[in-house]
C-alpha cells in the first residue's frame, strides 16, 4: 500500500507571495492533519480534515488555511508569506478520527520564504 | 496548555547497550501514546504506540506507560547506529483526534 505523498518536496518563496502544498492520504485513509515543524517550535498542529471538513484547528494566524476533497486529498494555503514560515510542512494521514488513530507521516514539503 | 515534554539530548549510548528515552505529559486526559523516530532532514516514523499501562514490547523495542505518574517512555536494546536520530513522543487526548508532541530527544549510538 503506498504511502502517504505530497508535493512539491521543496519551495522557494519571497515574502508576501502565497503557497500551495498538496497532500494524498494513504488509500483508505480519510482523516488528514497538517503540522508545521521549525527547530524553535518542533512539530506545532495546523488543522484536520475528515470526510471534507476541517473538524479541529490549531493556533495559527488565519494566512494559514486549508481543505480536502472528496477524494480525501488535502491542500494548504498560506498567504502573504512571512520570513517565519519557513518550516517543514508535514502531513499525517489515519482512516479514523476515533479511538487510537494512528497517524502516519508524509515525506513533507520544505519551505524557504525569503 | 497541554504540554509534552522530553529531554533534548543528546542521549549518548554506545552499540549494543540499552538507550531509554522518556517522556511526560500534563493532560490527565490523554489516552494514546506515541513514538515516532526521525532521521536528520526526514519525516517522523511512528515505530510504537501504547495505550495501556504496562510494557509492550515489538522486537528491540518496549514502551511503557504509567499513567498514574504521567510517563511514557522508549527503551532500545542493542541499540545500532543506525538509531540515532530523534525520537517524538506524542499524546492524544479522550475525544481528541489531533497528536500534541514533544520537542523530541536526539539518540547518537557509537560504534
Amino acid at each position: 500500500k503506498a504511502g502517504v505523498t505530497q508535493t512539491p518536496r521543496y519551495l522557494i518563496k519571497t515574502r508576501g507571495q502565497q503557497v500551495t502544498l498538496s497532500c494524498s492520504p494513504i488509500s483508505g485513509h480519510r482523516s488528514v492533519s497538517w503540522y508545521q515543524q521549525t527547530p524553535g517550535q518542533g512539530l506545532q498542529f495546523l488543522f484536520e480534515y475528515f470526510s471534507e471538513t476541517q473538524r479541529n484547528k490549531g493556533n495559527f494566524p488565519g494566512r494559514f488555511s486549508g481543505r480536502q476533497f472528496s477524494n480525501s486529498r488535502s491542500e494548504m494555503n498560506v498567504s502573504t508569506l512571512e520570513l517565519g514560515d519557513s518550516a517543514l510542512y508535514l502531513c499525517a494521514s489515519s482512516n479514523t478520527l476515533a479511538g487510537h488513530n494512528e497517524q502516519f507521516f508524509g515525506p513533507g514539503t520544505r519551505l524557504t520564504v525569503l | 496548555q497541554k504540554e509534552v515534554e522530553q529531554n533534548s539530548g543528546p542521549l549518548s549510548v554506545p552499540e549494543g547497550a540499552i538507550a531509554s528515552l522518556n517522556c511526560t505529559y500534563s493532560d490527565r486526559g490523554s489516552q494514546s501514546f506515541f513514538w515516532y523516530r526521525q532521521y536528520s532532514g526526514k519525516s517522523p516514523e511512528l515505530i510504537m504506540s501504547i495505550y495501556s499501562n504496562g510494557d509492550k514490547e515489538d522486537g528491540r523495542f518496549t514502551a511503557q506507560l504509567n499513567k498514574a505518574s504521567q510517563y511514557v517512555s522508549l527503551l532500545i536494546r542493542d541499540s545500532q547506529p543506525s538509531d540515532s536520530a530523534t525520537y517524538l513522543c506524542a499524546v492524544k487526548r479522550i475525544g481528541y483526534s489531533t497528536l500534541t508532541f514533544g520537542k523530541g530527544t536526539m539518540l547518537l549510538v557509537s560504534p
